[in-house]
């Protein structure tokens, strides 16, 4: 199993809505992150876990609360977003720091 | 500072062309990975190819090749006969022993091939 799967492909939430995406991956690897993507730009970190422990936050607002349940499992806690934080979320893993990123395929969210 | 530069925005090639995408990178760091994602309209970055700076050996995989000088900070990506369904967004990154935890992404190359 080479895949890193997220939960959901589309999401659309109001302002005052909690929302959770997941993403998950088997493939043994100690290292996990979050990525945020406009349109027509490349990925932007924002966090970073190595052996489930929180190692980076690019100073992403409190809105955004990542949690890492195992080893194989990252959530992103979703809370009173506004419309500019629609956008393509990415999970990427990794066998460790350094190595070679491994994607999903992304949730594309919506705020209205 | 780590920096990598796509000059190519936009590229269209009419299919069966040769295309190359270009990539510049800045880095002081002597150890340091380069990478080519790419990603298709579904969304998914695909990874392609890692290299490691005391690696500089060109590699070919099927109709892809890559070509790596440390002379010229260069690590340019060449899809032979291209296909349409080479159509994508092209991501040259880095990682350096400095920034170990971040990858660096390029602007990107987008990549149309006309049938």
């Amino acid at each position: 199993d080479t895949e890193v799967t997220q939960t959901p492909k589309h999401l659309v939430m109001g302002m005052t809505n909690k929302k959770s995406l997941k993403c998950e991956q088997h493939m043994g690897h100690r290292a996990m992150y979050w990525y945020k993507q406009k349109a027509k730009k490349p990925p932007e970190l924002m966090f970073v876990y190595s052996y489930e422990k929180l190692s980076i936050n690019e100073s992403v607002p409190s809105r955004f609360s990542p949690e890492c349940p195992n080893s194989s499992l990252l959530n992103l806690h979703l809370h009173a977003l506004q419309p500019e934080d629609s956008a393509l979320y990415l999970c990427a893993s990794s066998h460790e720091l350094q190595a070679s990123p491994f994607f999903g395929s992304g949730t594309q969210l919506s705020v209205l | 500072a780590q920096k990598v530069t796509q000059a190519q925005t936009e590229i269209s090639v009419v299919e069966k062309e040769d295309v190359t995408l270009d990539c510049v990178y800045e880095t002081r760091d002597t150890t340091y990975y380069l990478f080519w994602y790419k990603q298709p309209p579904s969304g998914e970055l695909v990874f392609l190819i890692r290299r490691n700076s005391f690696d500089e050996q060109n590699e070919i995989s099927g109709r892809y090749s890559w070509n790596f000088q440390k002379s010229t900070s260069s690590f340019n990506f060449t899809i032979t006969a291209s296909q349409v369904v080479d159509s994508a967004v092209y991501f040259c990154a880095l990682i350096t022993s400095f920034s170990y935890d971040k990858v660096i992404f390029g602007p990107g190359t987008s990549l149309s091939v006309i049938p």
